[in-house]
């Protein structure tokens, strides 16, 4: 199985900030990954596939990015409404299996 | 508009089986996956298998593996995931959703199963 690193699971900062999370994949998974938000009580909600493109209606401060084993989701300006649990999601396409990541949990200051 | 409406909560003692159903609606059903995802109290996601619609066809992960039955119904677009065997560590909330190969877009509310003694 291809095991998913997040990283930091926890994060606090301000608004206006800009914030990083990573996702580290144990082999490669070429770009394919998927970043979710997730509130409390709530289902997740994609916001990248293949690693980089955004979904329809997702707000462009939202951006993702790598390939291989390492990717990143940035937020370049943090806001309110994006303190959430972001999930990273590998596709296996040989096995055709998923994987999530453990989450981080994005605090606002 | 897409919509996967999902069964009621469910409270099950060790060993028992639960079956979880997700009814589609707003898009052609054989045309996308149906993934199941939990999500055990307080913990992240745990994807637990998929299936294609259009032939039947299913992945499941291998935690669950030998336990787990995800089944659909093309003739009411409703997608349907049986654990059998439960512990109280299969207490959780169950997510069906509308996939692609890699990723999916569309979520239910989720399902509460309980399992208890």
């Amino acid at each position: 199985d291809i095991q998913m690193t997040q990283s930091p699971s926890t994060l606090t900062a301000s608004v206006g900030d800009r914030v990083t999370i990573t996702c580290r994949a144990s082999q490669s998974i070429s770009t394919w990954l998927a970043w979710y938000q997730q509130k409390p009580g709530k289902a997740p909600n994609l916001l990248i596939y293949k690693a980089s493109s955004l979904v329809d209606g997702v707000p462009s401060r939202f951006s993702g990015s790598g390939s291989g084993t390492e990717f990143t989701l940035t937020i370049s300006s943090l806001q309110p409404d994006d303190s959430a649990t972001y999930y990273c999601q590998q596709y296996n396409s040989y096995s055709r299996m998923w994987t999530f990541g453990q989450g981080t949990k994005v605090e606002i200051k | 508009q897409v919509q996967l409406v999902q069964s009621g909560p469910e409270v099950k003692k060790p060993g028992a089986s639960v079956r979880v159903s997700c009814k589609a609606s707003g898009f052609p059903f054989t045309s996308y996956l149906i993934s199941w995802v939990r999500q055990a109290p307080g913990q992240g996601l745990e994807w637990m298998g998929w299936i294609t619609p259009y032939n039947g066809k299913t992945k499941y992960a291998q935690k669950v593996q030998g336990r787990v039955t995800v089944t659909a119904d093309t003739s009411t677009s409703t997608a349907y995931m049986e654990l059998r065997s439960l512990i109280p560590d299969d207490t959780a909330v169950y997510y069906c959703a509308r996939a692609g190969a890699d990723s999916a877009n569309y979520w239910g509310p989720g399902t509460l199963v309980t399992v208890s003694s």
